[in-house]
């Protein structure tokens, strides 16, 4: 099985920073790799696939980078908006997520 | 609009058995596969089971095969998870989605539904 792990577990931060949570594989998924957006008592939203590709509708201060085993979703700049929890994704054989990034409101 | 309702949640005992349904609208249903994806209270998301378009190949995740079965009927746009031997572990808010690329059997999953949640508890 593949195991995903994100860090950091939680991020402080202020509005306006640039923010990078990194997503680490235990073996290669090339880039078939996904990012999303949880807010509380909602289902996640999709942000990012194939490592790097924007998904239709979302800002484009999200972006991904990374290929292989390491990845990374960046925020360029935070907004109220932004304060959530951000879980990565593998797709490369079955589907299995990191334990998810809180950032929260420093 | 696409939309995914899932319904049948509830408490129930452990070793009881439990059906999730849910109802996709506002897309060719039988064109894609789909997921059901669960979060424990406080907890990160888990993949559970997987179908493809037609309903022919289906996938779980150790932790439910033998008791969990996913199906679909694509006459009436509807998905289906039937849990069987419940249990405390399996308190969660249960999920469907929707494939990204459709018939395309490993992908991120584009819309979800609001979450139905089953609670395993005696």
């Amino acid at each position: 099985d593949i195991q995903m792990t994100q860090s950091p577990s939680t991020l402080s931060a202020s509005v306006g920073d640039r923010v990078t949570i990194t997503c680490r594989a235990s073996q290669s998924i090339p880039k078939w790799l996904a990012w999303y957006q949880q807010k509380p008592g909602k289902a996640p939203k999709l942000l990012i696939y194939r490592a790097s590709s924007l998904e239709s509708g979302v800002p484009s201060r999200f972006s991904g980078s990374g290929s292989g085993t390491e990845f990374t979703l960046t925020i360029s700049s935070l907004q109220p908006d932004d304060f959530a929890t951000y879980h990565c994704q593998q797709y490369n054989t079955y589907w299995t997520f990191g334990q998810g990034t809180r950032v929260e409101i420093k | 609009e696409v939309q995914l309702v899932e319904s049948g949640g509830g408490l129930v005992q452990p070793g009881e058995s439990l059906r999730l349904s849910c109802a996709a609208s506002g897309f060719t249903f039988s064109s894609y596969a789909m997921s059901w994806v669960r979060q424990a209270p406080g907890k990160g998301l888990e993949w559970v089971s997987a179908i493809n378009d037609i309903g022919g190949s289906t996938n779980y995740a150790d932790s439910v095969k033998g008791r969990f079965t996913i199906s679909r009927d694509n006459s009436n746009s509807a998905l289906y998870l039937q849990m069987n031997s419940l249990r405390a572990e399996d308190t969660a808010v249960y999920y469907c989605a929707r494939d990204r690329e459709g018939s395309s059997w490993y992908a991120p999953f584009d819309y979800w539904g609001q979450g139905t949640l089953v609670t395993v508890s005696s």
